[in-house]
């Protein structure tokens, strides 16, 4: 079954220490995305990647880094510079095009920092 | 400013009858595509329906259909004969073309009841 997978669940994460997301898709999308949410708001994009190697800041990069060094994978580093970063994060991906194509999300990992 | 607008926090339905939920929208742009997405507890983000800007017919995928309604920038989202499974918080969405990310609103929560 094609879809998006995302590790782990449930992450903590002790003040100053990075941690790192994963987020794997076989649906052969060239477009993948990470999106933070609050508790009772809407997502806010963090970093986006149209394809390989390549990725462009969203509305909420800093503290966050990313890499896109293959097709099917796209993680999130959570950096000690992110100052509130206890939220809940959603992978997402789409086909490379139009406004016409809807975004698979990833089931979400929660970070809490203790 | 914000994009996508959902003015209702949190509706109450009975089982079986019908629900309206709120969106509107802002772009300067002619092409788009609005999108509606349906969150249960459990934290995944499933993709309901999409307009195009340019669709000239209202969206209607199984129980849910969007009531487009372009000079008004709203599109608004009816749930028909609602199920106990339909309980979940909703999101409506805008991609403007050559954007690549979504803009979400806020979210409306919908508990139906029994």
């Amino acid at each position: 079954d094609g879809g998006i997978t995302q590790s782990p669940k449930y992450l903590f994460r002790k003040e100053g220490q990075n941690v790192t997301l994963s987020c794997e898709q076989n649906l052969n999308h060239d477009a993948m995305y990470w999106y933070r949410q609050d508790p009772g708001q809407g997502l806010r994009l963090i970093y986006y990647s149209q394809i390989v190697n390549d990725f462009q800041k969203g509305d909420i990069a800093e503290g966050y880094s990313v890499s896109r060094e293959k097709k099917e994978s796209f993680p999130l580093t959570v950096t000690s510079a992110q100052k509130n970063p206890t939220a809940f994060y959603l992978c997402a991906s789409s086909i490379f095009g139009t406004a016409f194509n809807e975004q698979f999300f990833g089931p979400g990992t929660r970070l809490t920092v203790l | 400013a914000q994009k996508i607008t959902q003015t209702q926090p949190g509706m109450f339905v009975q089982e079986k009858e019908a629900v309206t939920l709120d969106c509107t929208y802002d772009t300067s742009d002619q092409s788009y595509g609005l999108f509606w997405y349906k969150q249960p507890s459990s934290g995944e983000m499933i993709f309901l329906i999409y307009q195009g800007s340019y669709d000239e017919q209202n969206a209607t995928e199984g129980r849910y259909s969007l009531n487009f309604q372009k000079a008004r920038k709203s599109a608004n989202l009816v749930i028909s004969a609602s199920q106990l499974g339909d309980s979940a918080m909703y999101f409506c969405a805008m991609r403007e073309d050559g954007d690549y990310k979504l803009s979400f609103g806020a979210g409306t929560t919908v508990t139906v009841r029994a």
